[in-house]
């Protein structure tokens, strides 16, 4: 079935530096990347949606400065997190948008866990 | 706005019980789809099922059933004869249609905490 990896699993950075995340479709073409944040013990917020060759659309009150997203290709999707401070520490986590005949929808990486100190 | 609401917050049960986690959703739109996910400590989410608005025929998957009743909104999920290994973050969501041949985003509802105690 598809897969989507996400990296890194967990990352520790310090206060003011930035970070990537990747998230890679490994036998399909994703054509449209959702990603979300966590925070502990609540729920799943969509951050933005981006589309391969398109700026992201970014939902009400997500920085796009501080979360830049891009998604040059069919098959890489990015989330770097700039100038992270310890507000940012979260559980980030990608998503690929199926075909309607998709049984799954969708197809979830499985997250990166963010620490910022 | 599309919306998912799952009023339990946090559910104990003891092995062998069966359990209910409750689902209502809100949405404008006649084409939908209702998910359900699983998510375990490691933070993965666990894909459990997908139904379409067209389709309110109940299933059962092993130990897993869900109830979907587009009369009250409601797409509720039971595990029966419950197990410590159940014990996770369960999420119910909801994507409208985007039109043509793929969904739209994705609102999941607060989730419900289930620890099943041996």
């Amino acid at each position: 079935g598809a897969v989507v990896s996400q990296h890194p699993s967990w990352v520790i950075c310090k206060s003011g530096t930035s970070v990537k995340i990747e998230c890679r479709s490994l036998d399909f073409q994703a054509t449209t990347m959702f990603w979300y944040r966590q925070f502990p013990k609540q729920s799943l917020m969509l951050m933005a949606t981006s589309n391969e060759g398109s700026k992201a659309t970014y939902e009400q009150g997500v920085e796009k400065d501080k979360f830049l997203i891009n998604h040059a290709s069919l098959t890489l999707s990015t989330l770097t997190v700039t100038s992270a401070h310890p507000e940012d520490s979260s559980f980030y986590i990608c998503s690929a948008r199926g075909s309607a005949r998709s049984k799954y929808g969708y197809t979830f990486g499985s997250g990166t866990r963010l620490t910022v100190v | 706005a599309q919306k998912v609401t799952q009023a339990q917050t946090e559910i104990s049960v003891v092995e062998k019980e069966d359990v209910t986690l409750d689902c209502v959703y809100e949405t404008r739109d006649t084409t939908y789809y209702l998910f359900w996910y699983k998510q375990p400590p490691s933070g993965e989410l666990v894909f459990l099922i997908r139904r379409n608005s067209f389709d309110e025929q109940n299933e059962i998957s092993g130990r897993y059933s869900w109830n979907f009743q587009k009369s009250t909104s409601s797409f509720n999920f039971t595990i029966t004869a419950s197990q410590v290994v159940d014990s996770a973050v369960y999420f119910c969501a909801l994507s409208e249609n985007a039109g043509g041949t793929s969904y739209g985003k994705l609102t999941f509802g607060q989730g419900t905490i289930l620890t099943v105690h041996p």
